[in-house]
């Protein structure tokens, strides 16, 4: 596609629910990221793919929170029992190569947990 | 955590003054890169200065970086209303805990007014 492509744009869900929030990068790209974005913060890191593969998934805040990438491809974060701390903005970018080159930001996921 | 801080974390000036914000870091890194985002929620990839780089240009943007005070400074001359937005700076992490990660910034708020 020509950019990266982010699903539901707005997502409003009931305090223990489960979501999931999809991305699909620009294709050719390798390096997938998705980030966490708080009012007036910047982008907290969650967790990047090589690939398939997680490849660090070191901010992950705790293990509600869940990230595939299947076929190198589309990826889904996945957010079981959720809170309301877990309101933000979820940011997914992909690259050519992890952090060597420009990363393409898609426009996010406002998730909204009532 | 965050690597980045940037500073100020408001700012405000006149069409067509120059705008420097400034970004400092704790870790060694690969490389260094400027976003922007507007009200709304994709960031935007601006420049991208690797670590034997030490001034990179873009158009109205230019950027530093001064490796042993581990800090970098963007600069946007002759700025205009439209380049009201947030501005994020973003470290690679360098040497053996390279892992690809992308870690972001607080952010400056910039406006500029008409």
């Amino acid at each position: 596609g020509a950019g990266v492509s982010q699903t539901p744009s707005n997502k409003v869900t009931e305090k223990g629910k489960y979501v999931e929030l999809r991305c699909d990068p620009i294709s050719g790209h390798t390096a997938l990221y998705w980030y966490r974005q708080s009012l007036g913060q910047g982008p907290e890191f969650l967790i990047y793919f090589q690939g398939t593969g997680a490849a660090d998934d070191s901010g992950l805040p705790n293990d509600r929170f869940f990230a595939v990438r299947p076929e190198g491809s589309v990826s889904t974060l996945k957010i079981q029992r959720t809170e309301r701390g877990d309101s933000a903005v979820y940011l997914c970018a992909s690259s050519l190569s992890a952090g060597i080159t420009e990363a393409f930001f898609g426009q996010g996921t406002r998730l909204t947990v009532v | 955590s965050q690597q980045g801080e940037e500073d100020p974390q408001a700012l405000s000036i006149q069409e067509g003054e120059n705008a420097t914000m400034n970004c400092s870091y704790k870790t060694s890194i690969n490389n260094l890169q400027w976003y922007r985002q507007n009200s709304g929620r994709g960031l935007v990839h601006l420049i991208l200065i690797r670590s034997n780089e030490r001034e990179k240009h873009s158009g109205r943007l230019r950027v530093t970086l001064d490796t042993s005070k581990k800090s970098s400074s963007l600069l946007i001359t002759a700025s205009r209303a439209a380049d009201t937005a947030s501005y994020f700076c973003a470290t690679l992490h360098g040497g053996s805990g390279n892992t690809g990660k992308l870690i972001f910034g607080q952010g400056t708020t910039l406006q500029v007014k008409p």
